[in-house]
């Protein structure tokens, strides 16, 4: 199957400093990727949709100054958590699809987030 | 916000035997999805079914649709402990490349 790659795993951070997730699809283009953040124990929220080329669209009450988001190619999408606060740790996950319609969707490994 | 609802919340079953997790959402939708996910991991999508199919196996699990009702059930038959993870049921709306997804079971098979 189609792979997603999301990098850093982990990454632990400062208040105030900002931190960039990479997501990658490896071995097709997606024109669009989608960003979700989970809680401990919790579901998956849509942060907000990926569009290669123009912005993204955010999901109602995501601040996008706070979750800067460019995808400025079609295998490349980056999330950065600009001005980072302890209440931002969480784990994020990006996923894409290959196409339109019926199939499924791949998602990265996810990234744990620390802010300290 | 969330789609769907799944219950149980969490599940604990001897391996062996059938887990059955239900999904209720509230709109209309192209497809329902089932993703699996390891603790601290990605997901892994399952199996998923178009709004015109009533059900659909895959191996051990086994996945209805009731569209009349706006839910789904999965079935997994004679579990494993490597079972052991939590299931979200995502749907995919009409026109609408993102996913939502349901809140989820938590399922623990103990050996």
């Amino acid at each position: 199957g189609a792979v997603v790659s999301q990098h850093p795993s982990r990454v632990i951070c400062k208040s105030g400093t900002s931190v960039k997730i990479e997501c990658r699809s490896l071995d097709f283009q997606a024109t669009t990727m989608f960003w979700y953040r989970q809680f401990p124990k919790q579901s998956l929220m849509l942060m907000a949709t990926s569009n290669e080329g123009s912005k993204a669209t955010y999901e109602q009450g995501v601040e996008k100054d706070k979750f800067l988001i460019n995808h400025a190619s079609l295998t490349l999408s980056t999330l950065t958590v600009t001005s980072a606060h302890p209440e931002d740790s969480s784990f994020y996950i990006c996923s894409a699809r290959k196409n339109r319609g019926n199939t499924e969707a791949f998602f990265g490994q996810g990234t744990r987030l620390t802010v300290v | 916000s969330q789609q769907g609802e799944e219950d149980p919340q969490a599940l604990s079953i001897q391996e062996g035997e059938n887990a059955t997790m239900n999904c209720s959402y509230k709109t209309s939708i192209n497809n329902l999805q089932w993703y699996r996910q390891n603790s601290g991991r990605g997901l892994v999508h399952l199996i998923l079914i178009r709004s015109n199919e009533r059900e659909k196996h895959s191996g051990r699990l086994r996945v209805t649709l009731d569209t009349s009702k706006k839910s789904s059930s999965l079935l997994i038959t004679a579990s494993r402990a490597a079972d052991t993870a939590s299931y979200f049921c995502a749907t995919d709306l009409f026109g609408n490349e993102k996913l939502t997804f349901g809140t989820g079971t938590r399922l623990t098979i103990i050996p």
